[in-house]
């Protein structure tokens, strides 16, 4: 069992469609989690992180967490062409052993078109 | 506020040499952590540095060094380089790094990348 996976891809949702990207983890002492966006070409860039259970919105994105179901997801409300990229989720176990580490899954390639 | 900084942003090399890559962090952030982006094993983490201590470190094999500076500027080595070494190498920097169970500091911005390709 992968340590992060992600629901496979590609994605493709139209314009003004809600997105959902879905991502499961393996190490219940994480602690902390990230989505990233990574554009063709270019290195990551945070849009969201979360650290409580529940949902944390910030513009069009939602990030929900559910520690018990292991399960963190990322909502895209009113998608707009420009959101097409490959997004990243990324899990980090708190403890001295972890310093530093996000563990990444393999990302899942979103579409919106017109 | 400057973003993270890598150098160079391309390198082209042959099997049998070895490289240097730089990084400079967010001013302020003290943590500087590398990983490794290929298309099929995804982005994998090397190791992590902290006030000039490596604190981390990934599966990788010994050919993979790096250091840190005291401004926080850190320097990621490979030697011997394989064919399978190319990817897009990665820096990112946060203000503590990890161990802060739940707080706000594990955040990591990611810097360009350097693309190493070896031949």
């Amino acid at each position: 069992q992968k340590e992060v996976e992600q629901n496979s891809g590609p994605l493709s949702v139209p314009e003004g469609a809600i997105a959902s990207l879905n991502c499961t983890y393996s190490d219940r002492g994480s602690q902390s989690f990230f989505w990233y966006r990574q554009y063709s070409g270019k290195s990551p860039e945070l849009i969201m992180f979360i650290y409580s259970n529940g949902d944390k919105e910030d513009g069009r994105f939602t990030a929900q967490l559910n520690k018990a179901s292991q399960y963190v997801s990322l909502l895209i409300r009113d998608s707009q062409p420009s959101d097409s990229a490959t997004y990243l989720c990324a899990v980090e176990t708190a403890g001295g052993t972890s310093y530093g580490k996000l563990t990444f899954g393999q990302g899942t390639i979103l579409t919106v078109h017109p | 506020k400057a973003g993270v900084t890598q150098t160079p942003r391309y390198l082209i090399k042959t099997r049998g040499q070895q490289v240097t890559l730089s990084c400079s962090p967010i001013s302020g952030h003290r943590s500087v952590s590398w990983y490794q982006q290929t298309p099929g094993q995804g982005l994998q983490f090397l190791f992590e540095y902290f006030s000039e201590t490596q604190r981390n470190k990934g599966n990788f094999p010994g050919r993979f060094s790096g250091r840190q500076f005291s401004n926080s500027r850190s320097e990621m080595n490979v030697s011997t380089l394989e064919l399978g070494d190319s990817a897009l190498y990665l820096c990112a920097s946060s203000l503590f790094g990890s161990g802060i169970a739940g707080g706000p500091y594990n955040e990591q911005f990611f810097g360009p990348g350097t693309r190493l390709t070896v031949l």
